[in-house]
């Protein structure tokens, strides 16, 4: 049971648009704290895709746009392309418990 | 050119001790600019945050792996390291090292840190 909640999976079709949610609560994403995106393409290492809850690391398409509301985020990607099939992560710092960085579970996009 | 590498056995015993190493190059780990860790992914599954070190050598710990775990480093081979002890099946997973950065004017604090750069992970199966 992660302690931000992702769907576990979404699809769309080329050229489509697709939200993905990031759920969290009072001691994470509530609290202030930023979030951030990782794309993890078949087989290969996570890649830092959005940090600080809207930013844009150098080299990433602005097809990828992040952001936060109270106490959940929201990843979008636009004008899907078959390339950004793969798992997508959100992550924050939870204050909870002593503290620690926290993922979402991951949700699978599919494109379809 | 930044990067990350992983090394260490990809085997280990139930109740021994894993250890992992990642060599870092074109930057150096006692910059004072990052935060170094480590994350693990069972197989089939999501990412799990273990720990990271700090070129002090202040260390952060996932609380439910806290009594496991110990990162430190090696500033004369630029490397950090991972240690878990009294492994199980359950850790089995690709493991991850990763450079932990933070732009902006919340740089003050720990917490606003994030993953910029990963290493390409390395796989460990904990069996007999």
């Amino acid at each position: 049971q992660s302690v931000l909640t992702q769907p576990p999976s979404v699809s769309g079709a080329p050229g489509q648009r697709v939200t993905i949610s990031c759920a969290g609560g009072s001691s994470n994403i509530g609290a202030g704290h930023h979030v951030h995106w990782y794309q993890q393409l078949p087989g290969t290492a996570p890649k830092l895709l959005i940090f600080d809850n809207i930013n844009r690391p150098s080299g990433v398409p602005d097809r990828f746009s992040g952001s936060k509301s109270d106490t959940s985020a929201s990843l979008a990607i636009t004008g899907l392309q078959a390339e950004d099939e793969g798992d997508y992560y959100c992550q924050s710092y939870d204050t909870s418990l002593g503290g620690s960085r926290v993922f979402g579970g991951g949700t699978k996009l599919t494109v379809v | 050119h930044l990067q990350l590498q992983e090394s260490g056995p990809g085997l280990v015993k139930p109740s021994e001790t894993l250890s992992l190493t990642c060599t870092v190059s074109g930057v150096s780990i006692t910059s004072s600019s990052y935060y170094w860790g480590w994350i693990r992914q069972p197989p089939g599954k999501g990412l799990e945050w273990i720990g990271s070190i700090y070129y002090s050598g202040s260390t952060y710990y996932n609380p439910s792996l806290k009594s496991r775990v110990t990162i430190s480093g090696d500033t004369s081979k630029n490397q950090f390291s991972l240690e878990l002890a009294s492994v199980a099946a359950a850790d089995t997973a690709v493991y991850y090292c990763a450079r932990l950065f933070c732009d902006g004017a919340n740089c003050y604090s720990y917490y606003y840190y994030y993953m910029d750069v990963w290493g390409n992970g390395t796989t460990v199966t904990v069996s007999s």
